[in-house]
């Protein structure tokens, strides 16, 4: 069974500064990778997503991750952060045939001016 | 906005109740799927739906039932309510059922249970 840990339960940071937000994923198979943003009081949104192809996917608002498969890992960076990334992260991991995707728990990115 | 609705916005209620939760998911989006978000278990999937028909399962609770109806909306039904299920539920939608397409989530449905 596939699952996903988020490595931080909460992140603070500077404005201006680079952030990572790590997670690891196992799995057998090949997967899917996913990260969604959740503001305060809203519902989840996509940032980026892996399916196939190159191993770094760039995203919205500035972010990127890289797919790294020997580490099984999928870790997201933003060079630089503003107030307003301050929000929940969560990791996402689904395979083919397993029709639903599985969700860390999530990080607390917390930007601090 | 992600174009996925979801009624009520909050809803407060007594234990041993039952209450009906409802989502419209996007136009053209034929999978809808809940879950449950709390403090300390979570994002949680609950189950998903494809045009209709019950598609996954997810660790959902037998007091909790859902389906999805012809024009697409989809209702989730929790009864026998416990103070442990309020929480925030989530719908999202997206437009197949493959696992490679991503999920629009509504602003969800704040449950607190008295």
């Amino acid at each position: 069974a596939q699952s996903v840990t988020q490595l931080d339960s909460q992140v603070p940071v500077f404005e201006e500064a680079p952030v990572e937000l790590r997670c690891n994923y196992s799995s057998s198979v090949s997967v899917y990778l996913f990260w969604y943003v959740q503001y305060p009081n809203q519902g989840l949104q996509l940032l980026l997503k892996y399916l196939s192809g190159s191993t770094l996917v760039k995203g919205i608002n500035g972010f990127e991750a890289e797919f790294n498969k020997s580490q099984t890992s999928f870790h997201l960076r933003k060079p630089s952060v503003h107030i307003s990334d301050t929000a929940e992260y969560f990791c996402a991991v689904s395979k083919s045939g397993g029709f639903k995707t599985i969700f860390g728990a999530g990080t607390r990115l917390f930007v601090k001016a | 906005d992600s174009g996925v609705t979801q009624t009520p916005k909050h809803l407060i209620t007594a234990t041993g109740q039952r209450v009906t939760l409802r989502c419209s998911p996007r136009s053209g989006d034929l999978s809808v799927y809940w879950y449950q978000q709390s403090l300390d278990q979570g994002l949680q999937f609950l189950i998903q739906y494809y045009n209709g028909e019950e598609r996954a399962k997810g660790n959902i609770l037998e007091r909790f039932s859902a389906q999805q109806f012809p024009d697409l909306h989809s209702e989730l039904n929790l009864s026998s309510l416990e103070l442990g299920d309020s929480a925030l539920y989530f719908c999202a939608s997206s437009v197949g059922t493959s696992e490679h397409y991503e999920q629009y989530f509504g602003p969800g449905t704040r449950l607190t249970v008295t």
